[in-house]
């Protein structure tokens, strides 16, 4: 059972335009979020979280909007860089889940230049 | 030092072979993982270690044993592993054994069995 979902395997995206990754979950316990960013042949890196209490996070050209009441979660890229092309995981968690972080299947971005 | 390290990068191994793969962080984590990752697929978890102890073991195999010799290294020993154990074994930490720390990833160890 997915509790955690990308329904998108892939995504391209104009260098300078936005990108929008999407994710799901099916688990109301969760109430942190995280997306991680992974190269070929390099382990996921961290890229910007978000709890349960805000429906917003920044980081630089990197935005998490969160939707509580449809256990939606979004990471736009504004703007999209060819730097930016990776797989991106989107992970949640929660108290009752202590260390561990359950993923989504990934979403490969490819940004065009 | 912000880096995980994991040695080695590849490893190729029959299935009554034992070997280790070893995980170091100097960030003062006391928090650290192993998980699973085959292709196309999502990192999966294996085991948490927090301040040394064993936390959490996700129902694996016991032809896979975890090792914390210390708060700085994690070690994973493998004895006699089936061809689809091969997988890109992935080590992580994080700050502490909380749920609301990021975890830092190291770049993985490509195990295959023959």
């Amino acid at each position: 059972d997915q509790q955690v979902k990308q329904n998108s395997p892939s995504l391209s995206v104009q260098e300078g335009r936005i990108s929008i990754l999407n994710c799901d979950y099916t688990n109301s316990m969760f109430d942190y979020f995280l997306w991680y960013k992974k190269y070929p042949a390099e382990g996921p890196t961290f890229l910007i979280s978000i709890s349960s209490i805000k429906d917003k996070n920044e980081d630089g050209r990197f935005t998490v909007f969160l939707n509580k009441s449809a256990k939606h979660l979004s990471l736009h890229i504004v703007p999209s860089q060819p730097g930016d092309s990776a797989v991106y995981f989107c992970a949640a968690t929660s108290m009752e889940y202590g260390n561990k972080l359950v993923f989504g299947a990934g979403t490969i971005l490819r940004v065009k230049s | 030092d912000t880096e995980v390290t994991q040695t080695p990068k590849h490893l190729v191994m029959g299935m009554t072979n034992k070997k280790s793969l070893k995980c170091e962080q100097h960030m003062g984590h006391r928090a650290m993982y192993w998980y699973k990752q085959k292709a196309k697929k999502p990192p999966e978890l294996m085991f948490v270690y927090s301040y040394e102890k064993l936390s959490i073991n996700e129902s694996v195999p016991s032809r896979f044993s975890p090792e914390c010799p210390n708060s700085s290294l994690l070690n994973l020993h493998l004895h006699a592993l089936q061809p689809e154990d091969s997988a890109l074994y992935l080590c992580a930490s994080s700050p502490a054994g909380g749920s609301y720390n990021e975890q830092f990833f190291g770049p993985g160890t490509r195990l295959t069995v023959l």
